[in-house]
């Protein structure tokens, strides 16, 4: 099936860092979301952009929507041991209910404190 | 309030066996994915349902994988005479809005992991 083009693929850095991750797709995408997954657990939705430039936080997480529709990157700021998991991108061709997601490969972050 | 559930959280067939995993979604939501992923890459959509009815299979890899919510709330995923590639963790996720009402969170359970022998 279709997936997102994600990177980096993983990461190692210290705690108090910045960390910025970015997603690209060959299609264009109505909504764009990033999501978090720890291990044995469902994703969690991190943040959601429904406008291209778009740019929207949620704490230290900063998330923007590509002008071109393809495209999205997230950034963490100052991070913390608790930041450690898998960040997927995910985008939607349609904004309505009932669009099914479709997701990055995922960027696992590693956390040294 | 509860979040989505599945059960069993593991479980372990021989090839060639048939198994069903169950989702009970947040009480109240309409709509109900489900999404399979393989170890190391990202969730990929199989289905989704709104009440009772299934609207959208186009990602079951085969006819082997079949899906069925019969009251508009539990579903119940069947995989038959399981195959090693079936192996993967199986996600539900639910929301609350009908197709086409506007954007909505998708609530993701924490899954089922199948490893087939």
């Amino acid at each position: 099936g279709q997936q997102l083009n994600q990177s980096p693929q993983s990461m190692f850095i210290q705690e108090g860092e910045d960390v910025s991750m970015n997603c690209t797709s060959s299609s264009i995408f109505n909504t764009w979301l990033w999501y978090k997954q720890d291990p044995g657990e469902g994703p969690v939705l991190l943040i959601a952009l429904y406008k291209a430039g778009e740019l929207t936080s949620n704490g230290r997480l900063t998330a923007q929507f590509g002008i071109t529709r393809k495209d999205s990157f997230l950034n963490i700021s100052a991070s913390i041991p608790s930041d450690v998991g898998i960040y997927f991108c995910a985008g939607q061709f349609g904004r309505q209910a009932g669009t099914a997601l479709i997701f990055g490969k995922g960027t696992t972050l590693s956390v040294s404190s | 309030g509860a979040g989505v559930s599945q059960s069993p959280r593991y479980k372990v067939a021989k090839r060639g066996q048939d198994v069903a995993l169950r989702c009970d979604p947040i009480s109240g939501h309409v709509s109900l994915f489900w999404y399979q992923q393989a170890l190391g890459q990202g969730p990929e959509f199989l289905t989704y349902f709104q009440n009772e009815a299934q609207l959208d299979k186009s990602g079951l890899p085969s006819d082997r994988f079949f899906a069925e919510r019969p009251e508009g709330s539990v579903s119940t995923l069947k995989i038959q005479r399981t195959q090693q590639e079936d192996s993967a963790v199986y996600l539900c996720a639910s929301s609350l809005a009908r197709s086409g009402q506007g954007t909505d969170t998708q609530y993701f359970g924490p899954g089922t992991r199948l490893t087939v022998l």
